[in-house]
């Protein structure tokens, strides 16, 4: 069974520019989650979506958004990027919004210039 | 009242020894505590996970202690193995938001051979 593949696995882009990340999910899964890592602030959850609908939304700048299609793969957009969006984009996928049991994805590592 | 601590921030044992890393939270409504091990390039990887009705549980060399009334939990690694080395993050939940995980800050595991 293929784990969550995320795309692309590092990017490079300047201050002002925007970003489309992307993740499938497990099969199966309808549930994917997407979290920011950095060395200063760690794991923090940016949100969450099931069945093309966002459920939870961690506190972060309108900048970051994201979508969920019909076939549970997942987009996550951050616009105007900023020095400080540099960091390692997680995304997890569950089978359902009620457990805690993540797979995550190898990430998506963003620098901006 | 949302925050999960962890301590301590690295650690440094011999092959064999029982490094334990510990947490604690406030908000009382979590109800799913799973650890997590993330090595260097990869995304986190569930590793063992407890609920409140339960003190304990095993999952071969790992074990969770948890203690509802002091609002901690543990993660115990008996016989450690130099191929333990990585970074360990516990994290809490509620349960009808399972996909929004809220993760200690890490710790950052060595074991020497």
């Amino acid at each position: 069974k293929a784990g969550v593949t995320q795309t692309p696995r590092y990017l490079i882009k300047t201050r002002g520019q925007q970003v489309t990340l992307s993740c499938s999910p497990i099969s199966g899964h309808r549930s994917v989650s997407w979290y920011q890592q950095t060395p200063g602030q760690g794991l923090q959850f940016l949100f969450e979506y099931f069945s093309e609908t966002q459920r939870n939304k961690g506190n972060f700048p309108g900048r970051f958004s994201g979508r969920q299609f019909s076939n549970s793969r997942s987009e996550m957009n951050v616009s105007t990027l900023e020095l400080g969006d540099s960091a390692l984009y997680l995304c997890a996928s569950s089978w359902a919004f009620t457990t805690g049991e993540l797979f995550f994805g190898e990430g998506s590592r963003l620098t901006v210039l | 009242q949302q925050q999960v601590k962890q301590s301590p921030q690295s650690l440094i044992v011999q092959k064999g020894g029982i490094p334990i890393i510990n947490c604690a939270y406030e908000n009382t409504a979590f109800d799913y505590f799973p650890w997590y091990q993330q090595f260097p390039g990869k995304g986190p990887a569930l590793l063992i996970a407890i609920r409140p009705d339960v003190s304990e549980k095993k999952e071969g060399r790992f074990t969770i202690s948890f203690n509802k009334s002091a609002k901690q939990f543990s993660l115990h690694i008996m016989d450690s193995q130099p191929g333990d080395s990585a970074t360990y993050f516990c994290a809490a939940s509620v349960g009808n938001q399972g996909g929004k995980l809220i993760f200690g800050q890490g710790t950052e595991l060595s074991v020497k051979p």
